[in-house]
């Protein structure tokens, strides 16, 4: 059963704590990526990674971080330094960066 | 910058009625165009991708086109029904020199009543 899984769906944590989201696909795509959502701004690119070991930061990496150490997962760290880390976040890949992106699930982060 | 804008941000409609979801952009130098459902509190699921070569795309009861000169796509739902309700996102792939960038609509909230 291939696709993208998100884990957890709802996560809650107190401020100044780092979170990491998971982030696993098994669909063989080389490209993977980062958004957030939030009530009335769409989506917006944190990071995303083209291949094993490299990514590059999206319109608002600040706050942010990932690791591409294997092809099917890319992990994202929210630090206490981001400033307004309550929102949706949503995992996608690709098979190249040019191709159809496909979304997992979301996580409902909650920092309070 | 390329923006993408899609109106209206909701609509209602009763079930059988044919509809369109508009999708506009700023910027005709795309690679594709891809529109997506969003179910509340779920992920996205890809509905439809055109290619910046292509006019339309058709599956099922849904055709999307596209006219890249007037920067403009469209998506037809035939025959609504109740199980349509969702957001519709359109969302437009660039190339430039820092790489490729999906840039995202606000979508169109349907709502298709029984």
């Amino acid at each position: 059963d291939g696709g993208i899984t998100q884990s957890p769906k709802y996560l809650f944590r107190k401020e100044g704590q780092n979170v990491t989201l998971s982030c696993e696909q098994n669909l063989n795509h080389d490209a993977m990526y980062w958004y957030r959502q939030d009530p009335g701004q769409g989506l917006r690119l944190i990071y995303y990674s083209q291949i094993v070991n490299d990514f590059q930061k999206g319109d608002i990496a600040e706050g942010y971080s990932v690791s591409r150490e294997k092809k099917e997962s890319f992990p994202l760290t929210v630090t206490s330094a981001q400033k307004n880390p309550t929102a949706f976040y949503l995992c996608a890949s690709s098979l190249r960066d040019i191709n159809e992106q496909y979304f997992g699930p979301g996580t409902r982060l909650t920092v309070t | 910058k390329q923006e993408v804008t899609q109106i209206p941000a909701a609509l209602s409609v009763p079930e059988g009625e044919n509809l369109v979801l508009n999708c506009s952009f700023t910027d005709s130098a795309i690679y594709n165009l891809q529109w997506f459902r969003q179910d509340p509190g779920k992920g996205l699921t890809s509905l439809l991708l055109i290619q910046s070569s292509q006019r339309e795309q058709t599956s099922g009861r849904l055709n999307a086109s596209l006219d890249k000169s007037s920067g403009r796509s469209t998506l037809y739902i035939a025959a609504s029904q109740p199980g349509d309700s969702a957001t519709y996102l359109c969302a437009v792939l660039i190339i430039n020199q820092a790489g490729t960038a999906l840039i995202f609509g606000k979508g169109t909230t349907l709502s298709v009543s029984s």
